[in-house]
């Protein structure tokens, strides 16, 4: 199974701020990396998927990048709303595999 | 608009079987391959296994394969997840994905206890 290593798992921030979530795959996923929100008590929400294509209705304040093992979600301005869980998923082998997840909270 | 309605959990002892459904609308259901996801108590989340448009093909968590089938009716627009065996493990919510639009039902928890 293709391990996914997320980081942070928690993080600290303010409304305003720049923030970046990483994760790492134990193996090359060709880019096969989705990013979701979750809010306490919802299902997930795709923010992005295959690296860097926004989901239709997502602000542009979200992005993704990276290739091979290594990819980035980034909220280029963070606002009250952005302050939740934020999970990683590799797509590219199976079983598909999840990271652990990010904890965004208020600082 | 695509709906995913999840059905069927509670509370079940240990040993016992159990069988969820989530019922798709906004979509032609037989035109996609569907998921199940389930997240622990801790928020782990783990992805259970997917199922061909047409029910002919599914792939599994090679840890759940043995005790857990994926199956649809097309018909119903109707996705399942058939539990048996159940272990204390198995705790967790339970989703249906409509993965490759990035959609989720809002999940059915399922706790093993005796």
């Amino acid at each position: 199974d293709i391990q996914m290593t997320q980081s942070p798992s928690f993080l600290s921030a303010s409304v305003g701020d720049r923030v970046t979530i990483n994760c790492k795959a134990s193996q090359n996923i060709n880019k096969y990396l989705n990013w979701y929100q979750q809010k306490l008590g919802e299902a997930p929400k795709r923010l992005i998927y295959n690296t860097n294509n926004l989901q239709t209705g997502i602000p542009s304040r979200f992005s993704g990048s990276g290739s091979g093992t290594d990819y980035t979600l980034t909220i280029s301005s963070l606002q009250p709303e952005d302050f939740a869980t934020y999970f990683c998923l590799q797509h590219n082998s199976f079983p598909w595999t999840f990271g652990g997840g990010t904890k965004l909270e208020l600082k | 608009e695509v709906q995913l309605v999840e059905s069927g959990g509670g509370l079940v002892q240990p040993g016992a079987s159990l069988k969820l459904s989530c019922v798709a609308s906004g979509f032609t259901f037989s035109d996609y391959w569907m998921s199940w996801v389930r997240q622990t108590p801790g928020k782990t989340m783990e992805w259970i296994g997917d199922i061909k448009y047409d029910g002919s093909y599914t792939n599994y968590a090679p840890s759940l394969k043995n005790r857990f089938t994926i199956s649809r009716d097309n018909a119903k627009s109707t996705l399942y997840l058939q539990m048996s065996n159940v272990r204390s493990e198995d705790t967790a919510t339970y989703y249906c994905t409509f993965f490759v639009r990035g959609y989720w039902g809002q999940g059915v928890m399922v706790t093993v206890s005796s």
